[in-house]
């Protein structure tokens, strides 16, 4: 399994609080993304990362501050989640450069907002 | 970005062989074509992908039409842990893996 930690794996917080999902990789693989998962959407992407200090927009980003201080880790930042925040998240990893084209996901973190 | 068109969701019996379909009409030159699935209560997993020509791995094989307009992902032999929402996306040069809703596909014992 490639090696990405997400954590918390299950928060429950309330509304206009402000909460930080980590992602944490092993693999020193240049892309990071993060995904929201909600019953009859699939994956949406919030925030994607190219690089240290290279984050880019996906196609649900408001609401979401991301930061990639370091290739290892990637935050995701609701500054006041709201209760339409309340998803599972997964983060995923990508070296596109590589061989290995594929992108790792980790296992997911339960968000809900109350 | 490129979008994929899916169906929604299909069925298929043990040990029979599935094609899940995939339309991806405005697919540009240089999009690889990607499989991924999601077994329930987990994060998607790699399937397999391709740029131009059909392509085989010990989970699936990916057919690829002579236009690139459509795929064809084929499962040789389903099993009941087949059993997942398959998702068909394009990689751009941004690398933006934008997945779609997906084929759920259920397997019938």
């Amino acid at each position: 399994d490639a090696g990405i930690t997400q954590s918390p794996r299950h928060k429950v917080t309330e509304t206009g609080t402000p909460v930080t999902l980590r992602c944490h990789q092993t693999e020193n693989h240049r892309y990071m993304y993060w995904y929201r998962q909600d019953p009859g959407h699939g994956l949406r992407l919030i925030h994607y990362s190219y690089g240290v200090k290279d984050t880019d927009k996906g196609e649900v980003s408001d609401g979401y501050s991301v930061s990639r201080s370091k290739t290892e880790d990637f935050l995701l930042t609701l500054e006041s989640a709201t209760s339409s925040q309340t998803s599972v998240y997964f983060c995923a990893i990508s070296d596109p450069g590589s061989v290995m084209i594929e992108a790792f996901f980790g296992q997911g973190t339960r968000l809900t907002v109350v | 970005d490129a979008k994929t068109t899916q169906p929604n969701s299909m069925e298929s019996n043990e040990e029979e062989p599935v094609h899940l379909p995939c339309n991806h009409s405005t697919i540009s030159g240089t999009d690889y074509i990607h499989w991924y699935r999601q077994l329930p209560s987990q994060g998607p997993e790699y399937v397999i992908h391709g740029l131009t020509s059909n392509v085989n791995n010990r989970m699936a094989s990916l057919a690829i039409a002579e236009d690139r307009k459509s795929s064809t992902l084929i499962l040789h032999r389903a099993t009941l842990r087949d059993a997942a929402v398959y998702y068909c996306i394009l990689s751009s040069g941004t690398y933006k893996y934008i997945f779609g809703t997906g084929t759920r596909l259920k397997v019938l014992a």
